[in-house]
């Protein structure tokens, strides 16, 4: 079946726009996660998504940063006002539930001006 | 804090020799531990989870809780294994479910 997708693949901006990203997790899993992917961070936890449950927002670096789930299934994550440290790859991945095995799409490469 | 440390950027070695990627943790609880590789223009993938005590395309890992370590073993490195190593654990509660990543490791296997 149709692994974690993500769009756009890659996406340029200046600094002081808005961007969504957004994720289309694999059918029926029910857990979402946001990460980012940065040279100088590494891979860290962003946002968690679980059901209706409220979302684990701890990740998030700012208030410019926020992520909505719609339904149950598509994800999408905002940046306001873009700074170029906002430059990394952000990752989304999905799984089954809590503690299942995590799966993830192929990134989003956001470039910062 | 919960913490996932893997000290080497870099490991090369020849195709044929021996490999191990060293990772060490601190988690206050019974950790539940992973590898991850990111294979060239690929996405990451799980390897292997020390609860499933798979071996997965040669790779073992073996949690050890007194040296707080999962360190990932083969015996014979492939060319093909030339990759990007994270070991990562979750932090799972009432409320969240997060992997926290090592800084990762890239693997070189040179012909």
């Amino acid at each position: 079946g149709a692994g974690v997708s993500q769009s756009p693949s890659n996406k340029v901006t200046e600094k002081g726009k808005d961007v969504e990203l957004r994720c289309d997790p694999i059918s029926g899993h029910t857990a979402l996660y946001w990460y980012r992917q940065s040279l100088g961070q590494g891979l860290e936890f962003l946002i968690y998504f679980q059901g209706n449950s409220a979302p684990d927002k701890s990740g998030l670096p700012s208030d410019r940063f926020s992520a909505e789930r719609t339904g149950g299934s598509v994800s999408t994550l905002t940046i306001q006002r873009t700074q170029q440290e906002d430059s990394a790859v952000y990752l989304c991945a999905s799984s089954r539930g809590p503690g299942e095995t995590q799966y993830f799409g192929p990134g989003t490469r956001l470039l910062v001006l | 804090a919960q913490r996932v440390t893997q000290p080497e950027k870099l490991l090369s070695v020849f195709k044929g020799a021996p490999v191990e990627l060293k990772c060490n943790y601190s988690y206050s609880g019974s950790p539940e531990l992973f590898w991850y590789v990111q294979y060239s223009r690929q996405r990451l993938q799980l390897l292997l989870r020390h609860i499933s005590r798979e071996s997965i395309k040669g790779f073992t890992a073996d949690l050890n809780k007194g040296e707080t370590s999962f360190h990932l073993k083969k015996p014979f490195a492939q060319e093909e294994d030339s990759a990007m190593y994270y070991c990562a654990l979750i932090q799972g509660s009432y409320n969240t479910d997060k992997l926290i990543f090592g800084t990762g490791t890239r693997l070189q296997v040179f012909p």
